[in-house]
């Protein structure tokens, strides 16, 4: 199972840009990267999947390096409403054995 | 479209007795899961239904939990008894594709054992 790895915490500005990097140095070849959110008394949101180079959507952008042993999710603009907790899972698309293991995540504080 | 839902959404109870949680997830996602996310951590996997089967329960503790999804849909999870170690806040999750998701969480049942 690939384990991944990121930082316990970070702290930003609002306005800045955010990037977190996640090491998953034994990926799989048919593992995605999925990145989720999770606020205070909530369940996990996802935000973001992909599989290689760069995934951007309405909320985030996702780099791929060419090796795939990590990812990058950026937030762009981030504000005070970002603070929260990103999880980054690797995992078989439609692999009926994965287990979809989440570290203890990297907690975001957005400061004014 | 409706979310997981979930109740009750907090659940006090004393040592040694009984709980049961209940999951409905988002109409048409064939896999449930169960997760247990203690303070500070990450959710952890406690198993894994396609439709009415259960895929992947080699997280469940089966002395004293279990959980059923009758019929493909709705998911209860009991602890029998429970321990004080057992305060964490019980998360569901469904998903159309059962191997990267994307998972949609309900918000969770907060379980305290006094």
């Amino acid at each position: 199972l690939a384990k991944t790895t990121q930082p316990i915490s970070m702290d930003s500005y609002e306005g800045q840009e955010v990037n977190i990097t996640c090491s998953h140095n034994n990926i799989a070849t048919n593992d995605y990267i999925t990145w989720y959110q999770q606020f205070p008394s909530q369940g996990p949101r996802f935000i973001i999947q992909g599989y290689k180079t760069k995934v951007t959507n309405e909320v985030a952008s996702l780099f791929i390096p060419a090796d795939r042993k990590s990812s990058t999710l950026s937030l762009p603009r981030v504000s005070l409403s970002d603070t929260a907790v990103y999880y980054c899972l690797v995992g078989e698309k439609g692999g009926a054995t994965n287990k979809l293991i989440f570290g203890t995540g990297t907690l975001l504080a957005v400061q004014p | 479209e409706a979310g997981v839902v979930q109740s009750p959404r907090y659940k006090i109870i004393e040592k040694k007795q009984p709980v049961a949680f209940w999951c409905n997830p988002i109409s048409g996602h064939n896999t449930l899961y169960w997760y247990r996310q203690n303070l500070g951590q990450g959710p952890e996997l406690l198993i894994r239904y396609e439709n009415e089967e259960a895929v992947d329960d080699s997280q469940l503790p089966k002395d004293r939990f279990s959980a059923e999804r009758l019929k493909g849909v709705d998911s209860t999870l009991k602890i029998q008894p429970a321990e004080l170690g057992d305060s964490a806040v019980y998360l569901c999750a469904s998903s159309l594709d059962p191997g990267t998701g994307p998972l949609h969480f309900g918000d969770g049942t907060r379980l305290s054992i006094l």
